[in-house]
């Protein structure tokens, strides 16, 4: 079962404008990771953040965790074309070391 | 590096006939993992190895699954007999646990057909 879900299930905006996703999960958790799938790819890792952190950035990805509110955000400041993909949040459960649990995912479309 | 690798890309079969995907992890991760996706259930974990070893397999769907993982950079999930239900992309993903969970590292996937 899917722990996270994501809102909006489908992004469509123009390029140079900023993006935001959102992520609700159900129980505590040791992390929260963000995920990108382009078309037919496999999943690659975008940033990591850690309950005990609120806010953590790299390069035009920004991404907040609010635990009371179960809740995370992912921006993506000046949208590329290349942004273009799906975007899943996983959590990995404060019961477990390993077990990534992934969102429904959003996704964006960044046009030209 | 070159990633995780699995083969095949793409595999069409019918019904009732055996499928197996291979994987090669990133050299040096101790944690290998098996995932499931479909548009209807989205990304789901089928079974997670640490040091070689099956850890968690709750995630397998029937008896017609395995996995086997016989040394650190190798790893199988055969389906036996195959059906149309079990069509979807295949993930094979590897992660250093030490320390704590990490980042996974996803292969590039199988897309399976089953007619």
């Amino acid at each position: 079962s899917q722990q996270g879900e994501e809102d909006p299930q489908a992004l469509s905006i123009q390029e140079g404008e900023n993006a935001t996703m959102n992520c609700s999960y159900k129980t505590s958790i040791n992390n929260l990771q963000w995920y990108r799938q382009n078309s037919g790819r496999g999943l690659v890792h975008l940033i990591l953040i850690r309950s005990n952190e609120r806010e953590k950035h790299s390069g035009r990805l920004r991404v907040t965790l609010d635990t009371s509110k179960k809740s995370s955000s992912l921006l993506i400041t000046a949208s590329r074309a290349a942004d273009t993909a799906s975007y899943f949040c996983a959590t990995v459960p404060m019961d477990s070391s390993y077990k990534l649990i992934f969102g429904s995912g959003t996704r964006l479309l960044v046009r030209p | 590096d070159a990633g995780v690798i699995q083969s095949p890309r793409h595999e069409v079969t019918e019904m009732g006939q055996e499928v197996t995907l291979r994987c090669k992890p990133i050299s040096g991760h101790n944690s290998l993992f098996w995932y499931r996706q479909t548009m209807m259930r989205g990304l789901e974990l089928l079974i997670y190895f640490n040091n070689n070893v099956p850890i968690d397999d709750s995630g397998m769907p029937e008896d017609r699954f395995s996995a086997k993982m016989p040394n650190a950079s190798f790893s199988t999930l055969k389906i036996q007999p195959s059906e149309p239900r079990d069509s979807a992309v295949y993930f094979c993903a590897s992660s250093s646990q030490a320390g704590g969970p990490h980042e996974q590292f996803f292969g590039p996937g199988t897309r399976l057909t089953v007619l």
